[in-house]
């Protein structure tokens, strides 16, 4: 139990447009989501909390506006980056919590971004 | 806030060798969760261990166990056994009840030498 999906696997898209990065809980429903970044042999820096049904908080530093996301139901959350650069090239991992894993401890396996 | 250190930045262990990786934090709170993770090169991240604080006990999964001083805020995870899988790099990770986001050391980058 407590399977997190997470999609694509990795992206390239050109400098200046949008990509979407789909969190999904298979198998529990997810009161929270947590997106995190991270860069090569780096730990992991979180971005923002996501809780169903309303605004995500965003850690401090963190544009809301470029990193948007949006948590619809208790099985999906999604990040865009809008208006991507090549520093936004990163590892993007997601984690869901929900009562089957109160500690958040179920992530993605990850979605390589590569901004071209 | 909570801080959580991790001062190997990377270590070796031959084969079914034991290695124990360190990891401190520090925290004003009494009632927390800690955490290790393990990052393959696939770079999913598996929680291999958990470790609640108001528990003396130490946790115990099969080959690994931690070391857990609440007082000292030391909590080490120790692999016995070290087999090729376990190559990977450890987090140690620190969560409040019920706020479920986690703070990560910086990590360790473990080898295991055939």
């Amino acid at each position: 139990g407590a399977v997190v999906s997470q999609h694509p696997s990795w992206v390239i898209c050109k400098s200046g447009t949008s990509v979407k990065i789909e969190c999904r809980s298979l198998d529990f429903q997810a009161t929270t989501m947590f997106w995190y970044r991270q860069f090569p042999k780096q730990s992991l820096m979180l971005m923002a909390t996501s809780n169903e049904g309303s605004k995500a908080t965003y850690e401090q530093g963190v544009e809301k506006d470029k990193f948007l996301i949006n948590h619809a139901s208790l099985t999906l959350s999604t990040l865009t980056v809008t208006s991507a650069h090549p520093e936004d090239s990163s590892f993007y991992i997601c984690s869901a919590r929900g009562q089957v894993n109160p500690y958040g401890y179920t992530f993605g396996s990850g979605t390589r971004l590569t901004v071209v | 806030a909570q801080t959580v250190t991790q001062s190997q930045p990377e270590m070796s262990v031959q084969e079914a060798e034991t290695v124990t990786l360190s990891c401190t934090y520090d925290t004003s709170e009494n009632n927390y969760y800690l955490f290790w993770y393990k990052q393959p090169p696939s770079r999913q991240m598996i929680l291999v261990i958990r470790q609640e604080a108001y528990k003396q006990q130490n946790a115990t999964e099969n080959r690994f166990s931690v070391n857990f001083q609440k007082a000292a805020k030391s909590f080490s995870l120790k692999i016995s056994d070290s087999q090729l899988g376990d190559t990977a790099m450890y987090f140690c990770a620190f969560s409040l009840p019920n706020a479920g986001k986690s703070t990560f050391g910086d990590g360790t980058t473990l080898t295991v030498k055939p």
